[in-house]
């Protein structure tokens, strides 16, 4: 079974550009996630969306962050423009269901270095 | 509202002794509780999951963690250290059954194993 594929791997911009992850979360797992991990912190989780739908978005910075999942598969996070504490390692997490005691799965991370 | 707290940032212990990563965690609901391991360069991988069953909780490799509710803890254990442990580790808080779990992160525990 693959599992949580994530690109690029490695991204560098300059601060007020703009810059996008993208994500493809195991086959047939409805549920994903968008963390952001910085150096030194645990994941803070951006956006939660069950297939299509947002299920929370509490803390994605909405002046600056979007993220979508037009078909329920495949996922997009974009930051614009990019700030210098936006330095960080953006991580795809999926799992089968919503609910909160399932076990999430994630990919290996995109680390972003805004300059 | 919910937290999660890891009271060690850096363990480090010799190989073949016990392991102790501690965390404490507060919940308006019944939680779900995780453990998660951050190998470097590699991505999380669920250790062991507590969700409402029994309060002793067997993971992978060897680890382990007990349920106090009277505590509000969920300590992680591991009875003799390998050097293939060595790694950050996560403890995670999730309320249950919302749809819209929030899921928390602590800030992690680097685990350090000496020869």
């Amino acid at each position: 079974e693959a599992g949580v594929a994530q690109s690029p791997r490695y991204k560098i911009i300059e601060k007020r550009q703009s810059v996008a992850f993208w994500c493809n979360p195991i086959s047939g797992h409805a549920t994903l996630y968008w963390y952001q991990q910085i150096l030194g912190q645990g994941p803070k989780l951006l956006i939660q969306f069950q297939n299509n739908g947002v299920v929370d978005d509490s803390q994605l910075p909405k002046d600056r962050f979007s993220a979508e999942r037009l078909k329920g598969v495949d996922s997009t996070l974009k930051i614009q423009p990019a700030k210098l504490e936006d330095s960080a390692v953006y991580l795809c997490a999926s799992s089968s269901r919503t609910s909160g005691n399932n076990e999430q799965f994630f990919g290996p991370g995109t680390r972003l270095t805004v300059l | 509202a919910q937290s999660v707290t890891q009271l060690d940032s850096h363990v480090s212990v010799s190989e073949g002794t016990p392991v102790l990563l501690r965390c404490n965690y507060s919940s308006s609901y019944s939680p779900s509780l995780f453990w998660y391991v951050q190998h470097p360069n590699k991505g999380l991988q669920l250790l062991l999951k507590y969700t409402s069953a029994a309060t002793l909780v067997k993971g992978i490799n060897g680890f382990e963690a007990e349920f106090k509710k009277s505590e509000t803890s969920f300590h992680l254990t591991k009875p003799s250290a390998h050097m293939s442990d060595a790694a950050e580790y996560f403890c995670v808080v999730s309320d249950r059954p919302s749809s819209a779990s929030k899921i928390i992160f602590g800030s992690g525990t680097r685990l350090s194993i000496r020869p």
